[in-house]
């Protein structure tokens, strides 16, 4: 079974100013992909990035980039220059293999950029 | 290119109804894959259908059911609603078989249990 982890509830940042939010992962599976979305208040879910497991380097798209330690089964997101659109509920997924393809989310994180 | 549709984008109905959800994928995309969002909290993984086939489902009650048609859009049926079924309804698309594979979701349908 896999399992995300998000221990930030919520996250506050000034902006213009970077933010990290955490995520760890556990599964047995040795390929596996790693996900993060973000839902801004409308409800639409918008991917951002993705990190694959034997991925050497980390993601990067824009502004976002995936802090990925695979020892540690971590895969924290970056957000450089916060800006107030950041504003939004930030989600981890995971997926895994085989029958096991859909996507498993942690519990998110909300992430308020302060003007 | 059109997006992910769901419809309708909001549903009340009273316990012990039954509840149909429609999706619509994107363009090419195979895969269907359906998640509950209830207030403030994540996404529950609910069922993943690909060709027309359940390839797996979340670990929710056998009420909750659907399928897939052969144009692959597909659709969720409650049978039997409970107010606890109150939530956002997530319907995700994707072309199954790269391991970058991305899910791509409409806006939700808002299911109210009254």
């Amino acid at each position: 079974a896999q399992k995300i982890t998000q221990t930030q509830p919520g996250m506050f940042v000034q902006e213009k100013e970077a933010v990290t939010l955490d995520c760890t992962y556990d599964t047995s599976d040795q390929s596996y992909g790693l996900f993060w979305y973000k839902q801004p208040s409308s409800g639409e879910m918008i991917f951002l990035i993705y990190q694959g497991s034997y991925d050497e380097q980390n993601a990067t798209e824009g502004r976002y980039s995936l802090n990925f330690q695979k020892a540690r089964k971590s895969a924290n997101l970056v957000i450089s220059a916060s800006q107030l659109g950041d504003s939004a509920m930030y989600f981890c997924a995971m997926r895994g293999a085989g029958s096991a393809r859909q996507l498993t989310f942690g519990s998110g994180t909300q992430l308020t950029v302060l003007p | 290119e059109a997006g992910v549709t769901q419809s309708p984008t909001h549903l009340i109905k009273t316990r012990g109804q039954q509840a149909t959800l429609r999706c619509s994928p994107i363009s090419g995309h195979t895969s269907v894959y359906w998640y509950q969002q209830a207030l403030g909290l994540g996404l529950q993984f609910l069922l993943w259908y690909d060709e027309g086939e359940e390839r797996n489902r979340g670990n929710f009650p056998p009420r909750f059911s659907g399928r897939q048609f052969p144009n692959y859009s597909s659709e969720l049926n409650v049978n039997a609603l409970e107010l606890e079924d109150s939530a956002l309804y997530l319907c995700a698309s994707s072309l199954m078989g790269q391991p970058n594979e991305k899910l791509f979701f409409g806006s939700g349908t808002q299911l109210s249990v009254l």
